[in-house]
């Protein structure tokens, strides 16, 4: 059974980088064939897809265009963990984020953390 | 403003069936068969209910069930139970090569 867990600071100050980490057990990320993915969901509001990264002996990494810009994303094949970074945070980016596993990649999230809170105080 | 349209609401009684709609266009769910379904319980991870359109994940009841026609898709739940209370989101994959979600529906049991 695959597993997913967060992990990272739950306060981050404006203006600064927000980094999360997502721990993998149950499947190999190195071993391809899945999406490594990252959701957030903003307080009482719906699902944002932040984007992907996809490894198999190299990384290909695919975006959310309106956050394209202060995004990125990375894979620690020696821990099983992907990473994701989004700078010069703002209050608008108080969100839940939830890494998930896409098995196409079409948006078939199969499997997901429990998700993280992230609050950037305005 | 969400991508893809989905009402705010959908109530039923126990038993009844409730339709869910995902409004896109050309350009993501009238072009690729590739619409997935979460149901999301108050404090928890999304759980995926339907893939591809119309597949569903080892596990999941054959109470949903999903459809497309056009621009828009559909979650059916038939033989509404308690438990299905809860948001129900759906995706699409878009010609961008993004994903887009809709924004969400309460389902009222």
């Amino acid at each position: 059974q695959v597993q997913l867990q967060e992990s990272g600071p739950g306060l981050v100050k404006p203006s600064q980088t927000l980094s999360l980490t997502c721990t993998v057990s149950g499947a190999s990320i190195s071993s391809g064939g899945y999406c490594w993915t990252w959701i957030r969901q903003h307080p009482r509001k719906g699902l944002e897809w932040i984007g992907y990264i996809y490894y198999s002996g190299s990384t290909y990494t695919n975006y959310n265009p309106s956050l394209k810009s202060r995004l990125s994303m990375s894979v620690d094949t020696s821990k099983n963990q992907f990473s994701l970074e989004v700078t010069s945070v703002t209050a608008a980016d108080t969100a839940v984020y939830y890494c998930a596993r896409d098995r196409a990649p079409h948006g078939a999230f199969d499997s997901w953390g429990q998700g993280t809170l992230v609050t950037v105080p305005s | 403003q969400s991508a893809l349209t989905q009402p705010a609401s959908v109530s039923g009684s126990p038993g009844q069936s409730i339709t869910i709609s995902c409004t896109g266009t050309s350009s993501d769910v009238g072009v690729y068969n590739y619409v997935s379904w979460y149901q999301q319980h108050s404090g928890k991870a999304p759980k995926l209910m339907i893939y591809d359109v119309t597949n569903r994940p080892s596990g999941i009841s054959s109470r949903f069930s999903g459809s497309k026609s056009g621009n828009t898709a559909t979650l059916t739940i038939s033989g509404l139970q308690a438990e299905d209370e809860a948001d129900y989101y759906c995706t699409s994959y878009t010609t961008s090569n993004t994903l887009a979600f809709g924004g969400g529906t309460k389902v009222t049991v």
